[in-house]
């Protein structure tokens, strides 16, 4: 079975300092993973992806995560938060099936900004 | 056009009534998802439909009644509810099969419920 942790259900940061989320996962092979970002009351916003290919991966906002099998982990980064980055992020681990797509979402981490 | 739209954006109904969720995208998705939020969770997959057909169904409460009229609707009948199916309910498309599918999901704005 996919799981996915993230072990911070909150993290404080100041504004213009570095971020970084953890994310462990678990799958029976190449797993998918994904970065959603959700302010309150909103649906899920795609920050970035990874299937393949370049373990680095860069999303919108500035964000980045890097995939390291060794450790099964998806660690999101920025250099420098914004105000605007105070939200839910939820890391997922999914794989293709004959019907669509099955994610598998961690608990969330909430992010605030301290100004 | 990339989005997923969601209506009603709030309801709020009584444990007898009948109401229907309404999603609509037109980015040529062939797979469509429900997922149920609770406040300060994750979201929970209820539905999945691929090429208009019922693929997964995640043993969801048969008071909850999914729809797919064509590619770019997807229903969800409602009736009968409890209290506790107040939650944010989120709709999604996706790529499916033999579209070059690269596994993620877009998300549209969710209907809040409120069951009294």
């Amino acid at each position: 079975a996919q799981s996915v942790t993230q072990p911070d259900i909150h993290i404080t940061v100041s504004e213009g300092a570095s971020l970084e989320l953890r994310c462990n996962y678990s799958y029976g092979a190449t797993p998918y993973l994904f970065w959603y970002v959700q302010s309150p009351g909103q649906g899920l916003q795609l920050l970035l992806k990874y299937f393949s290919g370049d373990t680095l991966v860069q999303g919108i906002k500035g964000f980045e995560a890097e995939f390291k099998r060794s450790q099964s982990s998806f660690n999101l980064r920025k250099p420098s938060v914004h105000w605007s980055d105070a939200a839910e992020y939820f890391c997922a681990v999914g794989g293709l099936t004959g019907g669509g797509n099955k994610l598998t979402f961690g608990t969330g981490t909430q992010l605030k900004v301290e100004l | 056009d990339t989005e997923v739209t969601q209506t009603p954006k709030h309801l709020v109904m009584g444990m007898t009534n009948k109401k229907s969720l309404k999603c609509e995208q037109h980015m040529g998705h062939r797979a469509m998802y429900w997922y149920k939020q609770k406040a300060k969770k994750p979201p929970e997959l209820m539905f999945v439909y691929s090429y208009e057909k019922l693929s997964i169904n995640e043993s969801v409460p048969s008071r909850f009644s999914p729809e797919c009229p064509n590619s770019s609707l997807l229903n969800l009948h409602l009736h009968a509810l409890q209290p506790e199916d107040s939650a944010l309910y989120l709709c999604a498309s996706s790529q499916s099969r033999g579209q070059g599918n690269t596994g993620e999901l877009f998300f549209g704005e969710g209907s809040r419920l409120t069951v009294l």
